[in-house]
């Protein structure tokens, strides 16, 4: 089966930089997608690394190590729209590669 | 465009009884899926569709059933509610099974009394 591991929040400070770190036991590894969510709010698909390295969009980026079973997404210039919940995603070839989700990290903004 | 669009967006159930849940998608995509998703946790797969005229069950499909309509709509129906299902209920759909960008409808809080 598969598991993922986040933590449970994270405070930052408007403006400045985030990492959100999420590591996975899998079975078989079929690449990692981010999801934002604002409470009340449905999820968002933010990224998805399919192979190792750096993926950017905008402030937004997200990276990817399989030798360590280890990514995380980057947030930038925090803004206090950012406040919201993050789930990691992997694909589990033991349920015909539907998404398996971690338990979300809820990062919390101040100005 | 509406995206996903799911009704109702809040129902109250007393134990035992039924009812469906609506979803319907504009966008052309062939899979869809039911997720709920309870406080602390992430997502969980109920049941999906990878295309029209095929249900497979995902990871906690025990008190639901589904229909795939049409291409368009796909359904979630709890035979004899219990509490244990009171959840936020979540449809979505993707382009095709393997596709990782999944779009969400805004979602149906449930509750069981």
């Amino acid at each position: 089966g598969q598991s993922l591991e986040q933590p449970s929040e994270v405070t930052a400070v408007e403006g400045a930089i985030v990492q959100i770190n999420c590591t996975y036991q899998t079975s078989g590894f079929y690449g990692l997608s981010w999801y934002q969510q604002h409470d009340g709010g449905a999820p968002t698909f933010l990224s998805y690394n399919g192979l190792d390295g750096l993926e950017e969009t905008g402030r937004f980026s997200s990276f990817l190590s399989r030798s360590d079973s280890y990514g995380y997404l980057l947030l930038q210039e925090l803004q206090m729209k950012d406040s919201a919940s993050y789930f990691c995603a992997v694909r589990d070839p033991g349920s015909n590669y539907q998404l398996i989700w971690g338990a979300g990290t809820k990062l919390i903004i101040k100005p | 465009n509406a995206g996903v669009t799911q009704t109702p967006k809040f129902q109250v159930l007393k134990t035992g009884q039924s009812m469906t849940l609506q979803c319907a998608q504009d966008m052309n995509h062939n899979s869809m899926y039911w997720y709920r998703q309870d406080p602390g946790m992430g997502l969980r797969l109920i049941y999906y569709s990878a295309s029209e005229g095929t249900t497979d069950k995902g990871e906690v499909p025990n008190g639901y059933n589904v229909s795939r309509l049409n291409k368009r709509e796909f359904s979630l129906r709890l035979e004899s509610a219990a509490p244990s299902q009171t959840s936020v209920y979540f449809c979505a759909s993707s382009i095709s099974e393997g596709n990782t960008e999944a779009f969400f409808g805004q979602g149906t809080r449930l509750t069981v009394v």
